[in-house]
């Protein structure tokens, strides 16, 4: 069964370092989400993409934070200078849609420990 | 802005027993509702979704509820196993067209509550 993956699955940084987080998408999907988790908290959106642009990005997702689609599988997220409070589990989702169905379905995470 | 609850934070049941999740939002102009498990520090797994027309899901020993009007949605677990021990989430998506415009799909997700099926 398809499914979304996401490397690493662990990246312990710097303050002020930049990390790029890595996920494929299932293959035949349109829609890409990234959301994260800070431990102990709710689930937050970050940002979607569709059409290779954003659609739609939270607060949360300041000039610090980018997305990319660089070729037909992979789909990155950015974080140019990391602050502690970055420090979160990152997840990527993915969605069919037009048709093909409205469930999201997602990646196992990135733990992003800053230090 | 859309919020959700869950209700209860936390739940234990001996093996067996049929429980029932809660989940309630505030914004009735949903487009879909999905439930997910969690594992500690693991992904989300999608369980069931149901689109804003429907009025319940079913699969296997779990069957998930949605009243759009009042804004609740319940996931009932038949004979729990300590398997299902885990946290289960409940998460939105907004109407496709909602007041700040269009919804690309953006999920707002509750705190979940966390289940424990002792042997």
């Amino acid at each position: 069964e398809p499914e979304v993956t996401q490397t690493p699955s662990h990246q312990v940084t710097q303050m002020g370092q930049e990390v790029i987080l890595r996920c494929v998408p299932i293959s035949n999907h349109l829609y890409f989400y990234w959301y994260r988790q800070i431990l102990g908290q709710k689930v937050e959106f970050l940002v979607s993409f569709y059409n290779n642009e954003i659609s739609e990005k939270s607060e949360i997702f300041d000039d610090q934070f980018s997305v990319e689609r660089p070729d037909g599988s992979n789909f990155t997220l950015k974080i140019r200078s990391t602050k502690l409070e970055d420090s979160a589990m990152y997840f990527c989702a993915s969605r069919r849609g037009t048709g093909g169905g409205n469930e999201q379905y997602f990646g196992p995470g990135t733990r992003l420990t800053v230090t | 802005k859309q919020e959700v609850t869950q209700i209860p934070a936390a739940l234990s049941v001996p093996e067996g027993e049929n429980l029932v999740l809660n989940c309630s939002f505030t914004d009735s102009a949903i487009y879909n509702l999905q439930w997910f498990r969690q594992d500690p520090g693991k992904g989300l797994t999608s369980l069931l979704l149901i689109q804003s027309s429907q009025r319940e899901q079913t699969s296997g020993r779990l069957n998930a509820s949605l009243d759009k009007s009042s804004g609740r949605s319940t996931l009932y677990i038949a004979a729990s196993q300590p398997g299902d021990s885990a946290t289960y989430l409940c998460a939105v998506r907004l109407g496709l067209r909602d007041a700040g415009g269009t919804s690309y799909g953006k999920l707002t997700f509750g705190q979940g509550t966390i289940l424990t099926v002792h042997p």
